[in-house]
């Protein structure tokens, strides 16, 4: 079965600052990689996506991800951080062949001023 | 608007009161599910269902029913809830079975069992 790994259960970063979100998966094939983003109070959007072809993937908000098969990674990219991007992260992984969306345990990230 | 709905979005309940989540999605979208969501262990999904009449257990089913008598609903029950399942959970949908297709997340559902 799949699974998903988010090592970082916090993260701050000063507004203006790059940022980049881990996660690695566990697979054996070559997964479906999503990665969503939870405002607070709020549901879940999807940020990017990746299934095949170019590993770097280009998402809403400026965020991008790259797939990396060699690293098992899919992290999540952004060169300026925005106060209003502070919010939950989710990678999530599907594998073919399974209707189930696996999901990471979670990135909170803080904009500090 | 393309949007999936929950209802109640809060709910406070006691021990052994049955109650019923109710989804709904606007977008004719085949599969859809329910997940919970808890701090520190992500979403787990609880169950899906890839049409009428056809649904499934996903990884954490213990103490929930659901139904899929319409395409554009998908209830979630609690016939009998405890105190473990106080959790937020969302509905989630799309269009078919595979992952190409977005999934679009309803605004989620805070329950509390005491």
């Amino acid at each position: 079965a799949q699974s998903v790994t988010q090592p970082d259960i916090h993260i701050t970063v000063s507004e203006g600052a790059s940022l980049e979100l881990r996660c690695n998966y566990s697979y054996g094939a070559t997964p479906y990689l999503f990665w969503y983003v939870q405002s607070p109070g709020q549901g879940l959007q999807l940020l990017l996506k990746y299934f095949s072809g170019d590993t770097l993937v280009q998402g809403i908000k400026g965020f991008e991800a790259e797939f990396k098969r060699s690293q098992s990674s899919f992290n999540l990219r952004k060169p300026s951080v925005h106060w209003s991007d502070a919010a939950e992260y989710f990678c999530a992984v599907g594998a073919s062949g399974y209707s189930t969306l696996t999901f990471g345990k979670g990135t909170m990230l803080l904009v500090s001023p | 608007e393309a949007q999936v709905t929950q209802n109640p979005r809060y709910l406070i309940t006691v021990t052994g009161k049955k109650l019923t989540v109710t989804c709904s999605q606007n977008m004719n979208h085949e599969y859809m599910s329910w997940y919970r969501q808890d701090p520190g262990l992500g979403l787990r999904q609880i169950y899906y269902s890839m049409n009428v009449e056809v649904t499934d257990k996903g990884d954490v089913p213990e103490g929930y029913k659901v139904s899929r008598k319409e395409k554009r609903n998908f209830p979630l029950i609690l016939e009998s809830p405890s105190p473990n399942q106080t959790s937020l959970y969302f509905c989630a949908s799309r269009f078919g079975g595979t992952f190409t297709d977005t999934q679009y997340f309803g605004p989620g559902t805070r329950l509390t069992v005491l």
